[in-house]
């Protein structure tokens, strides 16, 4: 059984370019989580998605970032006109049954360059 | 504010020592803690969890302590390894919620 998969893995984007990381859950899972981590921080909650549904973007920048997680295929998490400070590297996680101590399941993360 | 914060920042033990890694919260509402073991380059490992009506629970090699009064948590490594070289992370939840408060991490290093 495959375990969570991100790609791509590492990503460098000019300032003002759109970032698009994919999030592939753990098989049977249909919740997926996004998280950033800055260097020598811990991670942030960002979203929280069901299939075909946002349940919480709470830690999520109102502007320029965007999720989803379709029917068919994997989640996104878009950043549009990228800025330096987006720099970071970007994990999801994925849960089967998505009750708050049900255990998450991290991907290797997408680190993301803004040059 | 949200915050989940860490003692310190690094740790260095002697193979085979015993680990304790500290961190406290600040949201009182909390009521589900976890630690999380990050190695470089991969995303973080759910270690062992306790709830808040507990405040001691075993693992294999692993202790978490949860002392509600003072808002502190801990986890222990019994006999650390080189491969427990890592950084740890506690974190926190209120179960009526979905999202989980991750503390800035500690770095251990196990000198063999």
């Amino acid at each position: 059984n495959a375990g969570v998969m991100q790609n791509p893995r590492h990503l460098v984007r000019r300032r003002g370019q759109e970032a698009r990381l994919r999030c592939s859950p753990m098989k049977g899972h249909s919740h997926v989580y996004w998280y950033r981590q800055l260097p020598e921080e811990g991670l942030k909650f960002m979203v929280y998605l069901q299939k075909e549904n946002i349940i919480d973007e709470s830690g999520m920048p109102k502007e320029r970032f965007s999720a989803e997680f379709p029917k068919e295929g994997p989640s996104i998490l878009r950043i549009q006109q990228v800025v330096r400070g987006d720099s970071a590297a970007y994990f999801c996680a994925s849960s089967q049954e998505g009750t708050p101590r049900d255990e998450q399941y991290f991907g290797p993360g997408t680190r993301l360059t803004v040059t | 504010g949200e915050s989940v914060g860490l003692h310190l920042p690094t740790l260095s033990v002697q193979e085979g020592d015993n680990s304790i890694i500290n961190c406290a919260y600040s949201n009182s509402a909390s009521d589900y803690f976890i630690w999380y073991k990050q190695e470089s380059g991969k995303g973080p490992q759910f270690i062992i969890d306790i709830r808040s009506n507990m405040d001691k629970r075993q693992g294999q090699r692993v202790t978490v302590l949860l002392n509600k009064t003072v808002k502190h948590l801990s986890l222990q490594i019994a006999a650390t390894q080189p491969g427990d070289s890592a950084v740890y992370f506690c974190a926190e939840l209120y179960t009526g919620g979905f999202k989980t408060i991750f503390g800035a991490g500690t770095r251990l290093f196990v000198k063999a």
